[in-house]
């Protein structure tokens, strides 16, 4: 099976820069990805690590290390806007499901 | 908008009634899911629909019924439900690319009050 733990919390300013770490338990998976979630809304597809490294997109980047099994969303230069919660998923190969597994979410509180 | 619609967005029903909710995604996809979203909780995969088959059911109770009719629509099917079923439902789609289905487009979600 599957399973991911990330912190529930996180409190910021504007303008700084914020860390959410992914740990997780897999059985088997193709890659890890990142959603933001604003209260009542819809969740929203941030980025996608299928190799070890960091990608970046724009302010957001996010990282995978297969053999830590770990992973994080780094949120540069916050902004009001990026208060939402934010939840990492694994997409599992065949053998172990086949779906995206979430973890619990964090939420990132950005103050003025 | 995301490309993915769902009705109704608000829904408030007694145990005894019978309900659905509907999901139409405008994306040309091939894969359509179902999630349960409860507070402080993870998304909880519960159907998952692969060229209309369903490929997943994720020991879901038998009084949530899915009903995938073509690639763009997707139902869940509601009766007599119970209070701890209060949640939001999203449904999401996304494009299958062999096993391959890394971003999914979710919808808004029925926020569903079962008194």
């Amino acid at each position: 099976g599957q399973s991911l733990e990330q912190p529930s919390e996180v409190t910021a300013v504007e303008g700084a820069i914020v860390q959410i770490n992914c740990t997780y338990q897999t059985s088997g998976f193709y890659g890890l990805s990142w959603y933001q979630q604003h209260d009542g809304g819809a969740p929203t597809f941030l980025s996608y690590n299928a190799l070890d490294g960091l990608e970046e997109t724009g302010r957001f980047s996010s990282f995978l290390s297969r053999s830590d099994s770990y992973g994080y969303l780094l949120l540069q230069e916050l902004q009001m806007k990026d208060s939402a919660s934010y939840f990492c998923a694994v997409q599992g190969i065949k053998a172990a499901g086949n779906k995206l597994t979430f973890g619990g979410g964090t939420r990132v509180l950005v103050k003025p | 908008e995301t490309g993915v619609t769902q009705t109704p967005r608000h829904l408030v029903m007694g145990m005894t009634n019978k309900k659905s909710l509907k999901c139409e995604q405008h994306l040309g996809h091939n894969a359509m899911y179902w999630y349960k979203q409860s507070a402080k909780k993870p998304l909880e995969l519960m159907f998952v629909y692969n060229f209309k088959e369903q490929t997943e059911n994720n020991s879901v109770p038998s009084r949530f019924s899915p009903e995938c009719p073509n690639s763009s629509h997707l139902f869940l099917h509601l009766h007599t439900l119970q209070p701890e079923d209060s949640a939001l439902y999203l449904c999401a789609s996304s494009l299958l690319e062999g096993d391959l289905s890394y971003e999914q487009y979710f919808g808004p979600g029925t926020r569903l009050t079962v008194t």
